[in-house]
């Protein structure tokens, strides 16, 4: 049984670019959360996708956009780079109904914006 | 706004000993506490979490207690092993909502001393 995966493992992106990057939920989850983390840090919650919605958002400004595909894979879209939008991305996946609330985490990106 | 406070940010202890992280949180909504742990360089990983109809959840070494009227909750550790070593993260939730997310508490990096 596949766990979260994520892709790619490791970016380097000059300032200014933009960058996507990819999330395969765990199988039997409909449901994706995305979360920075920079170094030393919690991770903090970007946005979560559910039935190809965003459902809820935290506080990141809108260079930080997202997709949810009919197969509940995800996408994060970051433009306009900044250098302290370096950070290591988790993707997280749940299933909304299910008993057990706890997230699965991805291995995440790690985005340097040099 | 929603936010989670732990404490300490760094801690050591001898192994063999116990280990104590405490959290507060602010949101009463909360019903949802789980806890994580981020090995170096890996993915953080639910060890052990507790809903607000529980006051205390244990499991082998770790257990974690959980005051609602206080809004705090804290995780216990004993008999610590060297491969407790890791950063602990606290976290509070509402679920089952639409849109649940996890707020992370900003970590504490547990040493286990030989």
């Amino acid at each position: 049984d596949a766990g979260v995966t994520q892709s790619p493992t490791h970016l380097i992106k000059t300032r200014g670019q933009q960058v996507t990057l990819r999330c395969s939920p765990k199988s039997g989850h409909d449901t994706v959360s995305w979360y920075q983390q920079a170094l030393g840090q919690g991770p903090q919650f970007i946005f979560q996708y559910y039935e190809e919605e965003e459902r809820q958002r935290g506080n990141f400004p809108d260079r930080f956009s997202g997709h949810q595909f009919p197969n509940y894979s995800s996408e994060l879209n970051v433009n306009a780079l900044l250098l302290g939008d370096s950070a290591l991305y988790l993707c997280a996946s749940s299933f909304r109904l299910g008993a057990n609330y706890g997230y699965t985490f991805g291995s995440g990106t790690r985005l340097t914006v040099v | 706004g929603e936010n989670v406070e732990q404490h300490p940010s760094t801690l050591s202890v001898q192994e063999g000993d116990s280990a104590v992280i405490k959290c507060t949180y602010s949101d009463s909504a909360s019903n949802y506490f789980p806890w994580y742990k981020q090995e170096l360089g890996k993915r953080p990983q639910l060890i052990i979490d507790i809903r607000s109809n529980v006051g205390e959840k244990k499991d082998q070494r770790i257990a974690v207690t959980l005051n609602k009227t206080a809004k705090h909750f804290s995780l216990h550790i004993t008999e610590t092993q060297p491969e407790d070593s890791a950063v602990y993260f606290c976290a509070a939730s509402t679920v089952p909502s639409s849109a649940s997310k996890i707020i992370f508490g900003s970590g504490t990096r547990l040493s286990i001393r030989p």
